[in-house]
């Protein structure tokens, strides 16, 4: 079983509605949370991170945490045909400075926003 | 704002043959990792430096290896070049001091590295 898991879609949303995409992980000592944003042949970028449990909330984004159902999930607002893209959850085991923790990746969800 | 940079941005080499790569962090930050991600596939990670030490090692292959220098830029080696090699390689580089952001990483535009 992946440590990190996603529902690989395709997920098809038409423009200006809701886009909600899931994550579950199975490490409980987990502490960090990242959502990144992948077009096709270019490089994961991080529009979202959490590490509290909550909502979190950044412009048309909201990440959300619950730690004891070890469930993470991101919802778009306001979709944009350039929201189309692979969303990847990623889980880094520690909240940690002075140091690294490798992100462990879920396989993406495929998001198609429809004009 | 300034950003990861990684050279060359595409490589093609022979099966056998060595290639380097090269990343040049973010100013101030003291964590570079190392992520290879195959066609289709989810990044996987290789390898981690903070303060030019190796912190953390995952799925890489005993042909590769990589240091970080001391103006914090690292760079991969991968030698006895196979064909699954074929992939993305990114960078990205994070800050150990960053409040509220606790390793928050930023990933470079990548290598697409071929091997024929």
């Amino acid at each position: 079983q992946k440590e990190v898991e996603q529902n690989s879609g395709p997920l098809s949303v038409p423009e200006g509605a809701i886009a909600s995409l899931n994550c579950t992980y199975s490490d409980r000592v987990s502490q960090s949370f990242f959502w990144y944003r992948q077009y096709s042949g270019k490089s994961p970028e991080l529009i979202m991170s959490i590490y509290s449990n909550g909502d979190k909330e950044d412009g048309r984004f909201t990440a959300q945490l619950n730690k004891a159902s070890q469930y993470v999930s991101l919802l778009i607002r306001d979709s944009q045909p350039s929201d189309s893209a692979t969303y990847l959850c990623a889980v880094s085991p520690f909240q940690f400075q002075g140091g690294s923790e490798k992100l462990v990746f879920g396989k993406g969800t495929k998001l198609t926003v429809n004009p | 704002a300034a950003g990861v940079i990684q050279s060359p941005r595409h490589l093609i080499k022979e099966k056998r043959e060595t290639a380097t790569l090269k990343c040049y962090p973010i100013p101030r930050h003291d964590t570079v990792y190392w992520y290879q991600q195959g066609p289709g596939q989810d990044p996987q990670f290789l390898i981690s430096f903070y303060e030019k030490m190796q912190s953390d090692k995952g799925s890489i292959p005993d042909r590769f290896s990589a240091q970080q220098f001391s103006d914090y830029h690292s760079e991969l080696n991968m030698s006895s070049l196979e064909l699954g090699d074929s992939a993305l390689y990114f960078c990205a580089s994070s800050s150990s001091s960053g409040e509220g952001s606790y390793n928050e990483q930023f990933f470079g535009p990548g290598t697409r590295l071929t091997v024929l």
